[in-house]
């Protein structure tokens, strides 16, 4: 079973709606990763969150907006999204970023699969 | 640039057979490798990892070697079901630089 929870499944929106992905863990894990996964491709980072602060944002369009609510919690905010959007958004988590202890080892959720109609 | 470079899929055998899917990486620095193996419909799953050269990482039969002379790190396994159908990332993370990379992916076809 995984460690990286994230809400819902699966989501349908139109290109006017506002939507959220959330994602959770337990383990302690001081940074956390949102990434985008289109069909037969590998995944693209959009987001980190070391400590809570935003550390990385990979030029993701405004209409993505990541929040950290806590060290446990991470979501997205969707709004005014586009068809070429639809993919499959995955959350992950690593034990710390830039810790020396740090092998760089992610944990990933089984991610929210997108669809803008 | 740093980089991993898999094989190009996919790759279909019988059950039974031997796996081999090679990846080869390109780092400044000393790299932690992984292999992470996604199933349809799912996320992605740690298979297996090595820190440093020479290691070997292994986990349900499969395995890898760290290989620094030829910057390798190709996953095997001697003999595939077809619950292992499945695509295969290589990936690699630099720790001076906080930078994780991923391959390309490469799917796996197992028939009976």
């Amino acid at each position: 079973d995984t460690e990286v929870t994230q809400t819902p499944k699966h989501l349908v929106m139109g290109m006017t709606n506002k939507k959220s992905l959330k994602c959770e863990q337990h383990m302690g894990h001081r940074a956390m990763y949102w990434y985008k996964q289109k069909a037969k491709k590998p995944p693209e980072l959009m987001f980190v969150y070391s400590y809570e602060k935003l550390s990385i944002n990979e030029s993701v369009p405004s209409r993505f907006s990541p929040e950290c609510p806590n060290s446990s919690l991470l979501n997205l905010h969707l709004h005014a999204l586009q068809p070429e959007d639809s993919a499959l958004y995955l959350c992950a988590s690593s034990q710390d970023q830039a810790g020396t202890a740090n092998t760089g080892e992610l944990f990933f959720g089984e991610g929210s699969r997108l669809t803008v109609l | 640039g740093d980089s991993v470079t898999q094989m190009e899929g996919p790759v279909t055998l019988s059950e039974e057979a031997f796996l081999t899917i090679n990846c080869t990486y390109t780092a400044t620095g000393y790299p932690s490798l992984f292999w992470y193996v996604q199933y349809p419909g799912e996320g992605l799953q740690l298979l297996l990892k090595a820190t440093k050269a020479d290691d070997k990482g292994s986990n349900k039969g499969f395995e890898a070697t760290y290989r620094k002379e030829t910057t390798s790190f190709h996953l095997e396994k001697g003999s595939v079901q077809v619950s292992d159908s499945a695509v295969y990332f290589c990936a690699l993370f630099l720790y001076n630089f906080n930078k994780f990379y991923f391959g390309s992916g490469t799917k796996l076809n197992v028939k009976p």
